[in-house]
């Protein structure tokens, strides 16, 4: 199946900080991809949806300010979560639509981020 | 904020028996629909999809039955092992989005 990574796969920050995801299809180029972001013991709930030369979609109550999305490839989206603080300490997760198949949604192996 | 948090639903079954997980979806005009399973710590794996025009599909040791009627989706694993224990969720797609259940935790016991 399709890859997708994530980096980095932990990061502890200061609180204040601001702290880059990187999200990458490895063997496919996706003109989409999602953002989501998942609590223990809680699904997924989706952030943001990235579309390759456009700005991000994001779903209500995701602040576009604090979260910043770009995908300026089709091989790769970022996730800036600036100004972090402990409450955004969350396991946040990418996928990317292989839109050259049956426009499956394949998941990165999700990074860990906690604010200190 | 406060964030409540949602305790999943836990199935146990016995190592080698089959488990049946199940899944309420809620837009009727969804046509896709995923099962993955997440384990501690790593992203969701796909596992088996199936699209709005079938109401069966087989996988390996998985099967996925899909009732439109009812908005219902099951996930049948035969003769379970240690390493299905895990978290699964259904999603559905929604036009480009999907949607996610929220899950259910798998439980093998020896």
């Amino acid at each position: 199946g399709a890859v997708v990574s994530q980096h980095p796969s932990w990061v502890i920050c200061k609180s204040g900080t601001s702290v880059k995801i990187e999200c990458r299809s490895l063997d496919f180029q996706a003109t989409t991809m999602f953002w989501y972001r998942q609590f223990p013991k809680q699904s997924l709930m989706l952030m943001a949806t990235s579309n390759e030369g456009s700005k991000a979609t994001y779903e209500q109550g995701v602040e576009k300010d604090k979260f910043l999305i770009n995908h300026a490839s089709l091989t790769l989206s970022t996730l800036t979560v600036t100004s972090a603080h402990p409450e955004d300490s969350s396991f946040y997760i990418c996928s990317a639509l292989n839109s050259g198949g049956y426009n499956e949604q394949f998941f990165g192996p999700g990074t860990r981020l906690t604010v200190l | 904020g406060e964030n409540v948090g949602l305790h999943l639903p836990t199935l146990s079954v016995q190592e080698g028996d089959n488990s049946i997980i199940n899944c309420a979806y809620s837009n009727s005009a969804s046509d896709y629909f995923i099962w993955y399973k997440q384990e501690s710590g790593k992203g969701p794996q796909f596992i088996i999809d199936i699209r709005s025009n079938m109401d069966k599909r087989q996988g390996q040791r998985v099967t996925v039955l899909l009732n439109k009627t009812v908005k219902h989706l099951s996930l049948q694993i035969a003769a379970t092992q240690p390493g299905d224990s895990a978290v699964y969720f259904c999603a559905e797609r929604a036009g480009q989005n999907f949607v996610f259940g929220p899950g259910t935790r798998l439980s093998v016991l020896p």
